[in-house]
């Protein structure tokens, strides 16, 4: 069983840089999401794809910040000119979606996770 | 929007039991439970929709109240490996009493620890 795969899972960069973060989700998924977790906190949701449309981004989601999702297969988020309040870790996660039986398809798994520090 | 988890934090000897709860003040159409441990990524523990149906590992129990938009989560028998930081995450129902497609809004965690 393979579940929603992230790479990499560690990135040290320098502010000002430009990072990458990519994400394989469950094969048969259909949605795929980015939540962003920092120390003490709950996870917090930044952007949602349904196949290859993004269909919801979160006020916490600067300009700086892209996520794209070609295919509707595996997605990238990238961050643009880090800046140190961006450091975190930058989960991915997917689910089956509305419409498949059991409605509880819609459980959604998150990935190992891709941890960010801008130093 | 957040949901409130209680109590905070938790600490209990092996074979005892616990109770996690979730409120929420708006109408919930599904409450996920994750674990999740230091350094690693939460992992899925029970899912509880609007309407009854529900769908979680075995050794782990929960309820759904939607007059009063509560949760809880049953940890019975707790083991070393039940350590770790709990989760509940809310989703909100459209207005047309449907999903809002999944997007998941977190509380600020139960801490459990488990001693021997």
């Amino acid at each position: 069983d393979t579940g929603v795969s992230q790479n990499p899972r560690h990135k040290i960069t320098k502010r000002g840089q430009n990072v990458t973060f990519r994400c394989d989700p469950i094969s048969e998924h259909n949605r795929l999401y980015w939540y962003r977790q920092t120390l003490g906190q709950g996870p917090e949701f930044l952007t949602y794809f349904q196949n290859e449309a993004q269909l919801e981004k979160s006020r916490l989601l600067s300009d700086r910040f892209s996520a794209e999702r070609p295919k509707g297969s595996f997605s990238t988020l990238e961050i643009q000119r880090t800046e140190q309040g961006d450091s975190a870790m930058y989960l991915c996660a997917s689910s089956l979606g509305e419409g498949f039986r059991p409605r509880s398809g819609n459980t959604i798994y998150f990935g190992e996770g891709s941890w960010l520090t801008v130093v | 929007q957040q949901p409130v988890q209680s109590p905070q934090a938790v600490i209990l000897r092996e074979g005892e039991d616990a109770v996690i709860n979730c409120s929420s003040s708006k109408a919930l159409y599904s409450v996920h439970w994750y674990r999740q441990k230091h350094g690693e990524a939460p992992v899925f523990l029970m899912i509880l929709l609007k309407g009854g149906e529900q769908k979680g590992h075995e050794k782990i129990s929960a309820s759904f109240n939607e007059k009063k938009q509560q949760s809880s989560l049953y940890l019975t028998a707790s083991q070393l490996s039940y350590s770790g930081t709990y989760f509940c995450g809310t989703e909100m129902g459209n207005n047309a009493g449907g999903t809002s497609y999944g997007k998941l809004t977190f509380g600020q965690g139960t801490i459990l620890t488990v001693h021997p």
